[in-house]
This record gives structure tokens, C-alpha cells and sequence, in this order.
């Protein structure tokens, strides 16, 4: 089973701020990554999918990069309601998994 | 708008079994796969499966085969994921999640159900 492994487990920036978050996957999974977003007390969101394409009504200040191991998703200019866990997801590989998460936090 | 909602919380037993729906609007229910996703408390995401409520067909993960088992009622538009010989291991939130795209299985998972928690204690 392909093992997503993501980076920091906790993000805490300001608001208007830059952020990374990143995901390695233990072998390739092409673009066949995705990334959902999970705010508190809620279920998860689809943010991107394919690597790099937002889902629908998603701001533009997301965008997500990468091919093969190494993925970023990167949220331009933080807001306040972008506070949650993210996760990536890889659907290259049978059976699909989830890495642990990235918790985003205002400072 | 397309929406999942979910029975509610659940306690059971060790040894008992669970039965958790997932009720469909705002799209054609045959149309898409239904996957089931848990979430233990604190911990991260898990895929459990997926139903094709067209057919019936499904596809379980290895380790739960032999104690997970979903069916659909298209007459009432849900999805059902039974659980059974419950462990204090299976406590955890309950999710469906819709497939995107018509008639096909691309794994990604837009909307989601509220989740259901299930509790196994004795």
C-alpha cells in the first residue's frame, strides 16, 4: 500500500501569510493526488484533485502542484476560515489512502 | 443541491453490529458510486469501499471483507454500510462521500455525508 506522508503536522502562520503544505507519496502515484480540506466538527471538502485542479467553488488562492512522489498544496494568502487539517489523498494505487494530515492554525 | 445526510450516533456492543445510512438529493442516486470513509477520534481518514447503487456491485477493502457489507435501496434514494463484530477499535465518525463523475469510479470523493459516530463499548 502506497504510504502518503505529509509535512509540517501543524502549520501556524498569520493572517496574509504564505502557505506549504507538502505530501510524499512512498512511489509514484502520477497526479492521481487530491486534497481535502477538514474544518472543525465538519466532514471533508474536496479542495483540489489531480494534482493541481480546483474543485468546484474553490477560491483561487489554493493551488496545488507536483507529479509522481512530491506534492504541494499551497494557500496563497491565509484567511481566517482556512483553519482545519488538510489531507492528501492518492487514488493511483489499490487501496486508495489518506496521509495523517496538516493542521493549518492562525497565529 | 446535491446533499448526503446520515443516520444518526450509534452505541453499540463489542461483538454487535452497526448499520449507518447515507440518503441522497439533488442528483440521480443511481448514477454515482457511494464510497464509505471512517475516522477514528483524533486520527486521520480511512477508506472502507465503495457501492455502485446502479448495480449493487461493490468493492471492499481487504481488511474489512467478511465484516463490512453495503447495499443501497434505490426506491428511497440511500446508501447503507452494516458493520459487524464491532470492536473498541471501530469507534470512529462514519462517512459517505459521492464520486464526482457519472456512471464511473474515479475515486473522488465530492460531496460528503455529515459523518456518524459510532461508539463500541462495553
Amino acid at each position: 500500500e502506497i504510504v502518503l506522508t505529509q509535512s509540517p503536522a501543524t502549520l501556524s502562520l498569520s493572517p496574509g501569510e504564505r502557505a506549504t503544505l507538502s505530501c510524499r507519496a512512498s512511489q509514484s502515484v502520477s497526479t492521481y493526488l487530491a486534497w481535502y480540506q477538514q474544518k472543525p466538527g465538519q466532514a471533508p471538502r474536496l479542495l483540489m484533485y489531480d494534482a493541481s485542479n480546483r474543485a468546484t467553488g474553490i477560491p483561487a488562492r489554493f493551488s496545488g502542484s507536483g507529479s509522481g512522489t512530491d506534492f504541494t498544496l499551497t494557500i496563497s494568502s491565509l484567511e481566517p476560515e482556512d483553519v482545519a487539517v488538510y489531507y492528501c489523498h492518492q487514488r493511483s494505487s489499490w487501496p486508495q489512502t489518506f496521509g495523517q494530515g496538516t493542521k493549518v492554525e492562525i497565529k | 443541491q446535491v446533499q448526503l445526510v446520515q443516520s444518526g450516533a450509534e452505541v453499540k456492543k463489542p461483538g454487535a453490529s452497526v448499520k449507518v445510512s447515507c440518503k441522497a438529493s439533488g442528483y440521480t442516486f443511481t448514477a454515482h458510486y457511494v464510497h464509505w470513509v471512517r475516522q477514528a477520534p483524533g486520527q486521520g481518514l480511512e477508506w472502507m469501499g465503495w457501492i455502485y447503487p446502479n448495480t449493487g456491485g461493490t468493492n471492499y477493502v481487504q481488511k474489512f471483507q467478511g465484516r463490512v457489507t453495503m447495499t443501497r435501496d434505490t426506491s428511497i434514494s440511500t446508501a447503507y454500510m452494516e458493520l459487524s463484530s464491532l470492536t473498541s477499535d471501530d469507534t470512529a465518525v462514519y462517512f459517505c462521500a459521492r464520486d464526482s463523475e457519472r456512471y464511473q469510479v474515479l475515486n473522488r470523493f465530492d460531496p460528503w455525508g455529515q459523518g456518524t459516530l459510532v461508539t463500541v463499548s462495553s
